[in-house]
């Protein structure tokens, strides 16, 4: 089966960039989504199709890619940031439509 | 408004079947494909299925592939989950979505003797 990795855990402090990557083989051909999921909550669409910022979404989220490898980045990080995050993408026969990364934890310390 | 509302979780004994349930409301729902994805208590989010928006593909995880099935009924608006054969390994919150923009809040499975 396909997999997409994350690291475990990134910390920034207030004001600071954060920066979450996501590798991927099919990452070249398929979108990759980022979803932000706070305790007790479902998750919430950061970014979709690589880089686009879903409506009410704020400007300090943007999506990059090169290669295998997909960044979620969070400039002037706040407290109300801190959260899980996911990458969520397809693998390249469609036999996967949705594959998610393992999660990365946000500390804002 | 713009929903989608999960039901039919609880604790179940191993080995036994339960269906979930995902009512849509405020969009056109027999427009769009349809996934469940599930979370453990603590680990992150597992895709388990996903359905065409006519019913005619279906796909699913190979952690559940033969024992769950994924259904839908657009003229009631609903979206299902048959789950046969649990294990206590799919004990986890249940989130039926529609695209990555429209999620549930999930329902509890917990399958447990």
């Amino acid at each position: 089966s396909y997999e997409l990795t994350q690291p475990p855990s990134v910390s920034v402090s207030p004001g600071q960039t954060a920066r979450i990557t996501c590798s991927g083989d099919a990452l070249p051909k398929q979108y990759a989504y980022w979803y932000q999921q706070k305790p007790g909550q479902a998750p919430v669409l950061v970014i979709y199709k690589d880089s686009e910022r879903p409506s009410g979404i704020p400007e300090r989220f943007s999506g990059s890619s090169s290669g295998t490898t997909v960044t979620l980045t969070i400039s002037g990080v706040q407290a109300e940031d801190e959260a899980d995050y996911y990458c969520q993408s397809a693998d390249s026969s469609g036999t996967y439509p949705w594959v998610f990364g393992g999660g990365t934890k946000l500390t804002v310390l | 408004q713009v929903q989608l509302v999960e039901s039919g979780g609880g604790v179940v004994q191993p080995g036994r079947s339960l269906r979930l349930s995902c009512a849509a409301s405020g969009f056109t729902f027999s427009s769009y494909g349809m996934h469940w994805v599930r979370q453990a208590p603590g680990k992150g989010l597992e895709w388990v299925a996903v359905i065409w928006y006519d019913g005619s593909n279906k796909y699913y995880a190979d952690s559940v592939k033969g024992r769950f099935t994924i259904s839908r009924d657009n003229s009631k608006n609903t979206l299902y989950l048959q789950m046969n054969s649990l294990r206590a390994e799919d004990t986890a919150v249940y989130y039926c979505a529609r695209d990555g923009l429209l999620w549930g809040q999930g329902t509890l499975v917990t399958v447990s003797s």
